[in-house]
């Protein structure tokens, strides 16, 4: 059973316009999120984080957002750029202590210049 | 800035050989970790090790085994590889943080 899920497998957006990547989790253990950018042939590269006791954390073009009762996190990025094509991983954890991370099956994201 | 180095980045192997896919890490990390990306999968953790010598079993351990003999190395091993472990292999190190730092990656092709 999957516990974190993005459920739309690929975005477009034009250039400069606004990214939103969704991810959805069912454990209600996870109390920290992390987004994940990964290009073709490269190891994903940490991109951005939030702890639960949060509601949003920013980070220049990069802002998430969780809604905790909804167990529903988004990535934002405004604006987008061409570079940020690529995959974007979700990946939760149960803090403290837990070595492990439950990520989702990505989004890829295409920025049209 | 961490360093995660995979010994490398493409491997073609036959069904039935056994295959090494070296990992090492430069920031004294005492977790480590095995995963493989497949389209349409995500990253699927096989195992992790939380120090020297110890290891867990991850979601899809069948078919893999791994050797943690220093802190910086962490060894995953296909004791016969077979053509559905045609995937992308990734390493991850992580600190006490919850951050993980991964490898370039290996992409390995069983025949």
């Amino acid at each position: 059973d999957q516990q974190v899920k993005q459920n739309s497998p690929s975005l477009s957006v034009q250039e400069g316009r606004i990214s939103i990547l969704n991810c959805d989790y069912t454990n209600s253990m996870f109390d920290y999120f992390l987004w994940y950018k990964k290009y073709p042939a490269e190891g994903p590269t940490f991109l951005i984080s939030i702890s639960s006791i949060k509601d949003k954390n920013e980070d220049g073009r990069f802002t998430v957002f969780l809604n905790k009762s909804a167990k529903h996190l988004s990535l934002h990025i405004v604006p987008s750029q061409p570079g940020d094509s690529a995959v974007y991983f979700c990946a939760a954890s149960e803090g403290a202590g837990s070595y492990q991370l439950t990520f989702g099956k990505g989004t890829k994201l295409s920025v049209i210049p | 800035d961490v360093k995660v180095t995979q010994s490398s980045r493409y491997l073609v192997k036959r069904t039935g050989e056994k295959v090494f896919l070296e990992c090492v890490q430069d920031m004294d990390h005492e977790n480590m970790f095995w995963y493989r990306q497949d389209p349409g999968l995500g990253l699927r953790l096989i195992y992790f090790s939380y120090d020297v010598k110890m290891k867990e079993k991850g979601d899809i351990p069948e078919g893999y085994s791994v050797s943690r003999e220093k802190k910086e190395r962490f060894s995953l091993i296909l004791e016969s590889a077979s053509t559905n472990q045609t995937s992308m292999y990734l390493c991850a190190s992580m600190g006490s943080g919850n951050e993980q730092f991964f490898g370039p990656g290996t992409r390995l092709t069983v025949l």
